[in-house]
């Protein structure tokens, strides 16, 4: 299993801001994601975090509005960039453990005023 | 990549059985089939995990026909507190277990 820690829990910026989330996991995982997901639906996946390289990211999704760092197998960041209240949601940090489960952070609440 | 459907909500009362369907139709040979729980205001929670015929742990059975391209989360006797959104992927070593993606999720509500 993992225990995976996300901070800031939750935050309240303001617009054109950025703001960087961390996830720690307690052991090391095969793979690291980063999901989100609005209020009353489901996650979006964002981008798989590789350790020592550049994310790969999902359709919808671009590294200069949403850069992630992975520079180890335990640790990744994510930055949410030039923020507008559009970007307000829940980030979730996912680790993955074979054969494929996912563990999950308790999110970050994000509001952008 | 195999996509899922599922049902969007679910009711059920405390004590009976609760079965959620979940489709996935191009599943791959070697995609294996996990289940989430879901409660506001937390992360998704793994529940139980499945290949092929019936995997059964303390909280839950998973019930897998021989085509694959359908599965069965069984939730026996359930309570108050497993009102929660429960969410089928599928993913496999072949895509890396890449790009696991979440379907809409089952919403059950469970009444007194």
């Amino acid at each position: 299993s993992a225990v995976i820690s996300q901070k800031p829990s939750r935050d309240i910026c303001q617009r054109g801001t950025s703001l960087t989330i961390q996830c720690q996991v307690d052991s090391q995982v095969t793979m690291m994601f980063w999901y989100r997901q609005q209020p009353g639906q489901s996650l979006t996946l964002i981008a798989t975090a590789n350790q020592g390289s550049e994310a790969t990211y999902e359709s919808g999704f671009v590294i200069d509005k949403f850069p992630i760092s992975r520079p180890n197998l335990t640790f990744s960041t994510l930055t949410v960039s030039n923020m507008s209240p559009e970007d307000s949601s829940i980030y979730l940090c996912s680790g993955m453990v074979p054969p494929g489960e996912l563990f999950f952070g308790e999110g970050s609440r994000l509001t952008v005023l | 990549l195999a996509k899922t459907t599922q049902p969007i909500s679910m009711d059920s009362y405390e004590g009976q059985e609760v079965n959620i369907t979940c489709s996935h139709n191009n599943i791959a040979t070697n995609d294996y089939i996990t289940w989430y729980q879901q409660f506001p205001s937390q992360g998704p929670r793994f529940i139980i995990q499945g290949y092929k015929t019936k995997v059964t742990n303390e909280v839950a059975s998973l019930f897998i026909p021989a085509d694959r391209k359908s599965s069965t989360l069984s939730l026996p006797r359930v309570s108050l507190s497993d009102t929660a959104v429960y969410y089928c992927l599928v993913g496999g070593p072949n895509t890396g277990f890449q790009k696991l993606v979440f379907g809409t999720g089952t919403r059950l509500l469970v009444s007194p």
